[in-house]
């Protein structure tokens, strides 16, 4: 199988707080993870891809001090929104590769984050 | 930046009726996925193909790769209103780093009874 879990579900929070989303893949290891964003009504969009000891490559656009991304194991992908507010309401949704070769990604069920 | 084009964006059809999605690039690619995802869901894998002409199915789901490479189809027979959702291709170009993938805008298929 390959199951990718994200945690939580859905978030409400204040403006001004930060938010964390895990993402974890469950019965595979994943030396590569991204990190996409989805507004009502549209397709995904990227924002960063994971690797595994290293630092996230950022999307043009993404701003990396608002969007963390630690990739501290090969099961473990987060990202924090730092300093949230209402435009960063959105559908945050993470995939997971296998391995190195091919290009199948595998989806988590994603994250409804809505900052009040 | 790869674009990659789909149509229609919306579709809505009746129960039993056969219909077809496009996605189209003006380059080449490596592999293309093509997604499933219902509301508030995460994309689930459908099918990838990688072979120039290559054709699979999946039930009552037939996808097709150009022999090119540069364009996919998906088509539907006897359409279910199970089969609602937003269908989503995704392309992958070259030995690009990471082997990220790019979206496209999606079709969002309604199946009435």
């Amino acid at each position: 199988g390959a199951v990718v879990s994200q945690h939580p579900s859905w978030v409400i929070c204040k403006s001004g707080t930060s938010v964390k989303i895990e993402c974890r893949s469950l019965d595979f290891q994943a030396t590569t993870m991204f990190w996409y964003r989805q507004f009502p009504k549209q397709s995904l969009m990227l924002m960063a891809t994971s690797n595994e000891g290293s630092k996230a490559t950022y999307e043009q656009g993404v701003e990396k001090d608002k969007f963390l991304i630690n990739h501290a194991s090969l099961t473990l992908s987060t990202l924090t929104v730092t300093s949230a507010h209402p435009e960063d309401s959105s559908f945050y949704i993470c995939s997971a590769k296998k391995g190195p070769q091919g290009n199948e990604q595998f989806f988590g069920p994603g994250t409804r984050l809505t900052v009040l | 930046t790869q674009l990659l084009e789909q149509s229609p964006q919306f579709l809505s059809i009746q129960e039993g009726e056969n219909l077809t999605v496009y996605c189209n690039s003006s380059s080449v690619f490596s592999s293309l996925q093509w997604y499933r995802q219902e509301p508030g869901e995460g994309p689930v894998l459908l099918v990838t193909v990688v072979t120039g002409g290559e054709v699979k199915k999946l039930k009552r789901l037939t996808f097709q790769f150009g022999d090119a490479r540069k364009d996919s189809s998906l088509h539907i027979t006897a359409a279910q209103p199970g089969d609602t959702g937003l269908y989503l291709c995704a392309g992958a170009w070259g030995n690009n780093a990471g082997n990220m993938l790019t979206f496209g805008g999606g079709t969002r298929l309604m199946v009435k009874p």
